[in-house]
C-alpha cells in the first residue's frame, strides 16, 4: 500500500519556466514532508522540507506548498534550469510519532530542456 | 565537510554468497539509517541506529540481513545467502538527533548497487 504517491512518473519543462511536482499521501499521521533530488549514480540530496503546521516554505528557487485537508503537497521550481533535471522524491515522516523513518514516493523524473 | 560514504559502490555476487556493505556517516551524526531502493521505486526504510543501538527493523529486513554499528560510528549491513531478489541499491543515511520535536534532515550516501546473479 503506497502511502506516499507521486502519480507523474515524468515531467518535461522548458528552461526558465516553472516546474510543478506533485505528491499525495494517505496517512494522516504524517506531519513532516521533505523533497529530495537524485541524480543517477548518486544518493538522494535533501532540497526542502515543510511541517504540517505550515502551508508554505520557500528556499530560493524552491517552494513547497502543503494542503493538509487534501493530503497534497507540491514542489515549485522557478525558474527551472537544465541542472535541475533529476528524479525528485517526495518523502514523509512522523507516522506513529516517529521522526526518523522516511516513507518515499516512487519519484518523478524532471527534464528541463534548454 | 565529508558527507556520508559507502563502500563498495558496486557489488556483483552469485546467489547464495554472503555480502557485506559499509557505511561511514557524517562524523557528528548520532543516527544512521539503511534504506533499499529497487528499480522504479523510492527508497524503503530497512533499519536505523541511535548511536550503537539498533532501534527499529523493518519487516523487509529478513533474518538473512543483519546490521551493526559497533562503536556508534560506521555501520555494516550483511546479507547472508543472497537471493536474486536482493538485487537493489542499498542506501545509507545519517542525521543529528538533538531530541527535539521536528523532522531531522537525513543525508544520504551514494549507495551500494548490488547485483545477485
Amino acid at each position: 500500500d503506497q502511502q506516499v504517491k507521486q502519480n507523474s512518473p515524468s515531467l518535461s519543462v522548458q528552461e526558465g519556466r516553472i516546474s510543478i511536482l506533485n505528491c499525495d499521501y494517505t496517512n494522516s499521521m504524517f506531519d513532516y514532508f521533505l523533497w529530495y533530488k537524485k541524480y543517477p549514480a548518486e544518493g538522494p540530496t535533501f532540497l526542502i522540507s515543510i511541517s504540517s503546521i505550515k502551508d508554505k516554505n520557500e528556499d530560493g528557487r524552491f517552494t513547497v506548498f502543503l494542503n493538509k485537508s487534501a493530503k497534497h503537497l507540491s514542489l515549485h521550481i522557478v525558474p527551472s534550469q537544465p541542472g535541475d533535471s533529476a528524479v525528485y522524491f517526495c518523502a514523509a515522516s512522523g507516522d506513529g510519532g516517529s521522526n526518523y523513518k522516511l516513507t518515499f514516493g516512487k519519484g518523478t523524473l524532471l527534464t528541463v530542456n534548454p | 565537510d565529508t558527507g556520508v560514504s559507502q563502500d563498495p559502490r558496486h557489488k556483483i555476487t552469485k546467489r547464495g554468497q554472503n555480502v557485506t556493505f559499509r557505511c561511514d556517516p557524517i562524523s557528528e551524526h548520532n543516527r544512521l539509517y539503511w534504506y533499499r531502493q529497487t528499480l522504479g521505486q523510492g527508497p524503503e526504510f530497512l533499519t536505523y541506529f541511535q548511536n550503537e543501538a539498533q532501534l527499529e527493523k523493518s519487516r523487509l529486513l529478513s533474518d538473512r540481513f543483519s546490521a551493526e554499528r559497533p562503536k556508534g560510528s560506521f555501520s555494516t549491513l550483511e546479507i547472508q545467502r543472497t537471493e536474486q531478489g536482493d538485487s537493489a541499491m542499498y542506501l545509507c543515511a545519517s542525521s543529528l538527533s538533538l531530541g527535539l520535536a521536528g523532522v531531522e534532515t537525513q543525508y544520504f550516501g551514494p549507495g551500494t548497487r548490488l547485483l545477485v546473479l
